[in-house]
């Protein structure tokens, strides 16, 4: 079946990196494109970043411009998330999420989430 | 950035009664290709959000009748007719025309 399986989280220092991973399964992971969602403890979503099926348009939230990196390998059929120079209000568990192929924000199925605390 | 408000925060149901939640963006959310970019989604306890309602009204696959979506422009709601066990959660409004792709605060659903 279509799956979604994020790893990568941590424990990780205010400025310092944390990449996260996104494996798929189930469909064919180079015709989609794909994003990465957000929710700190105790509160709602937010959405980070997304990816083009071919890699070659991103867009950003502006919170993470410039900080966080989202790329793809569709060999490997996965999808990443480069954060660099980590803030304390980065700490959420992050989805990865397909999006259809017509519309970016329908979003289908969604991972488990991966933990990313930031703290000193 | 479009804003969405959701209301209300919470709602207490009993089990085969409706329930009704709210949500209103910033701006229009109708495209000039004709469709309305309103999607609902639910986290239930412990879970990732699952979609739920895309383009307003329509239901995603596997998703029961009880559901039901309706609004244009800015204002749209989801109803439950009758609401289950299953149904508690929380619920966000997401719109999908233009990026950033912003969420409603969520509506959280109990059971009375």
């Amino acid at each position: 079946q279509v799956q979604l399986v994020e790893s990568g989280g941590g424990l990780v220092k205010p400025g310092g990196s944390l990449r996260l991973s996104c494996a798929s399964s189930g469909f064919s992971f180079s015709d989609y494109y794909m994003n990465w969602i957000r929710q700190a403890p105790g509160k709602g979503l937010e959405w980070v970043s997304y990816i083009s099926s071919s890699g070659g348009t991103t867009y950003y939230a502006d919170s993470v411009k410039g900080r966080f990196t989202i790329s793809r390998d569709n060999a490997k059929k996965s999808l990443h998330l480069q954060m660099n120079s980590l803030r304390v209000e980065d700490t959420a568990v992050y989805y990865c999420a397909r999006a259809s192929i017509r519309q970016l924000a329908l979003l289908d199925p969604w991972g488990q989430g991966t933990l990313v605390t930031v703290s000193s | 950035d479009i804003v969405m408000t959701q209301t209300p925060l919470s709602l207490s149901v009993t089990p085969g009664q409706p329930a009704s939640i709210s949500c209103k963006s910033g701006q229009s959310l109708l495209h000039s290709d004709g469709k309305t970019y309103l999607y609902w989604y639910l986290q239930k306890p412990g879970q990732s959000p699952q979609l739920l309602m895309y383009e307003v009204s329509s239901r995603f696959s596997g998703v029961p009748d009880r559901f039901s979506g309706s609004g244009s422009g800015t204002d749209f709601t989801l109803k439950i007719s009758r609401v289950e066990t299953e149904d508690v959660g929380v619920y966000y409004c997401m719109q999908g025309i233009k990026l950033p792709l912003t969420f409603g605060g969520g509506t959280k659903v109990e059971i009375k």
